[in-house]
């Protein structure tokens, strides 16, 4: 069955502390995969994708994640938190017509 | 860049009252969604929809829901009779225009929040 796992529901950082928020999929095909974030009542913002080639992908706003096919892996990163990112985190694989999310990681920054 | 519109951004309805979501799904895009996400969960699959018809559908998805195309930009959201479980922000989303194209990235709009009193 295809799902995707956040093993940490949330998380709090420093300010300026690097980020690295956890994602695993299980998924019969070539999974392409996505890190949304959501702010409390607003809609999802696409932060990056990977389809294929470079396992490294760089997203908006400082992001990056890599795609490591052995671990089954999808881990989103940024070097340096900003009190701005504070934020509902949602790991997605799609690539059957339809996108199934994880449950979310809830990300504090604290000053 | 083109992108999914939805309307109303906010809904409020009477419990028992018939809703109606609806979406502006990018214009060359030939498959569309709904996802449902209730408050402090994650985003859930409703329907795929295409060339007029349900593709897939998920069990959330029962007699009470209706998808429809009724034109050629629009795309609806019908909750028949709303119950208080169906308070949820739910997301339009599109992809195409072609078949590959669809099967790599869906296109998400801004939601519409629903709360049923």
């Amino acid at each position: 069955a295809q799902s995707v796992t956040q093993p940490d529901i949330h998380i709090t950082v420093s300010e300026g502390a690097s980020l690295e928020l956890r994602c695993n999929y299980s998924y019969g095909a070539t999974p392409y995969l996505f890190w949304y974030v959501q702010s409390p009542g607003q809609g999802l913002q696409l932060l990056l994708k990977y389809f294929s080639g470079d396992t490294l992908v760089q997203g908006i706003k400082g992001f990056e994640a890599e795609f490591k096919r052995s671990q089954s892996s999808f881990n989103l990163r940024k070097p340096s938190v900003h009190w701005s990112d504070a934020a509902e985190y949602f790991c997605a694989v799609g690539g059957g017509f339809k996108t199934i999310f994880g449950a979310g990681t809830r990300l504090f920054v604290k000053a | 860049e083109p992108e999914v519109t939805q309307t109303p951004s906010h809904q409020v309805t009477q419990m028992g009252q018939e809703v109606i979501l609806r979406c502006v799904p990018i214009s060359n895009h030939l498959y569309f969604y709904w996802y449902r996400q209730i408050l402090g969960q994650k985003v859930e699959f409703l329907v795929s929809f295409y060339n007029n018809e349900i593709s897939e559908k998920s069990e959330i998805f029962d007699d009470q829901f209706s998808v429809e195309r009724p034109d050629g930009s629009n795309f609806t959201l019908k909750i028949r009779s709303t119950k208080l479980e169906d308070s949820a922000m739910y997301f339009c989303a599109s992809s195409g225009p072609s078949r590959l194209a669809a099967s790599y990235e869906q296109y998400f709009g801004p939601g519409t929040r629903l709360t049923v009193t």
